[in-house]
C-alpha cells in the first residue's frame, strides 16, 4: 500500500464550480502535511499546508483529519489557472523532513 | 531573488553512460533534497543533505546512484551505467534548517535513457 493515496482523476469541472480532493496516508506518525500544485512539466510548488483546525486561503480551503488518515483540499469558484496536477504531502519529522508525496490529482478546469 | 537552478534542463543518455546533474540551492539554505519524478507519479525523495553532511540516502535506487556537496552549497547527483528505467525528471530543492521550513524546488532535469 502507499504511503500517501490519491485519486488521480482527471477531474473536468466548469468554470465557477466547486471542486473536492482526497488524499489518505498510512503513517500515523506523520507530523505535517501540505498540498502542493504542479503544472504541467514545471516543478511542485507548496499551494498551503494543512492543519487540524482546517485552514482557508482565499478560494482554497485544507482540512486534516488526523482520527481518519485523511486530507482534503477544497476549491471554490474555480478558474481556468487552476488546472493543474494537486499533489498531497506529508512530512515526518525525524526522517529529516523529507517529504513524501502522493501521486497527484489532475484538475482540467473548462469554459 | 535567485530560486533553486538545476542544470542541464534536458540530458539524453545512451544507456551504460554516466550522467551529472548539478543543483544550485538558494543562498542561504543549507538543506538539500534530492527526488526522482516518474512519468505520472509523484516525486520520490532520493537524498537529503545538511550542509555537506549526507544525513539520509535511503531513497537512492541502487549503487549506480551517488550524491554530493562537497562545500555545503552546489549539489552533484551522479548515476553510472544508466539504464532505461532511470528515465525521470531529477528535482532538487533547498530549505532553511529545521522541521516544516518549506522546500523551494527547481525546475528539474529531464533525463532521458535510450
Amino acid at each position: 500500500r502507499k504511503e500517501v493515496e490519491q485519486d488521480p482523476g482527471p477531474f473536468n469541472v466548469p468554470e465557477g464550480a466547486t471542486v473536492a480532493f482526497n488524499c489518505t496516508y498510512s503513517n500515523s506518525a506523520s507530523q505535517s502535511f501540505f498540498w502542493y500544485r504542479q503544472d504541467c512539466r514545471k516543478e511542485p510548488k507548496l499551494l498551503m499546508s494543512v492543519y487540524s483546525s482546517g485552514n482557508e486561503d482565499g478560494r482554497f480551503t485544507a482540512q486534516l483529519n488526523r482520527a481518519s488518515q485523511y486530507i482534503s483540499l477544497l476549491i471554490r469558484d474555480s478558474k481556468l489557472s487552476d488546472s493543474a496536477t494537486y499533489l498531497c504531502v506529508l512530512n515526518t519529522w525525524g526522517g529529516g523532513n523529507k517529504l513524501t508525496f502522493g501521486t497527484g490529482t489532475q484538475l482540467k478546469v473548462e469554459l | 531573488g535567485a530560486g533553486v537552478s538545476q542544470s542541464p534542463r534536458y540530458k539524453v543518455a545512451k544507456r551504460g553512460q554516466d550522467v551529472a546533474l548539478r543543483c544550485d540551492p538558494i543562498s542561504g539554505h543549507v538543506s538539500l533534497f534530492w527526488y526522482q519524478q516518474a512519468l505520472g507519479q509523484g516525486p520520490e525523495f532520493l537524498t537529503y543533505f545538511q550542509n555537506e553532511a549526507q544525513l539520509d540516502k535511503s531513497g537512492l535506487p541502487s549503487d549506480r546512484f551517488f550524491a554530493e556537496r562537497p562545500e555545503g552549497s552546489v549539489s552533484t547527483l551522479k548515476i553510472q551505467r544508466t539504464q532505461q528505467e532511470d528515465s525521470a525528471v531529477y528535482l532538487c530543492a533547498s530549505s532553511l534548517p529545521g522541521a516544516y521550513n518549506e522546500q523551494f524546488f527547481g525546475p528539474g532535469t529531464r533525463l532521458t535513457v535510450l
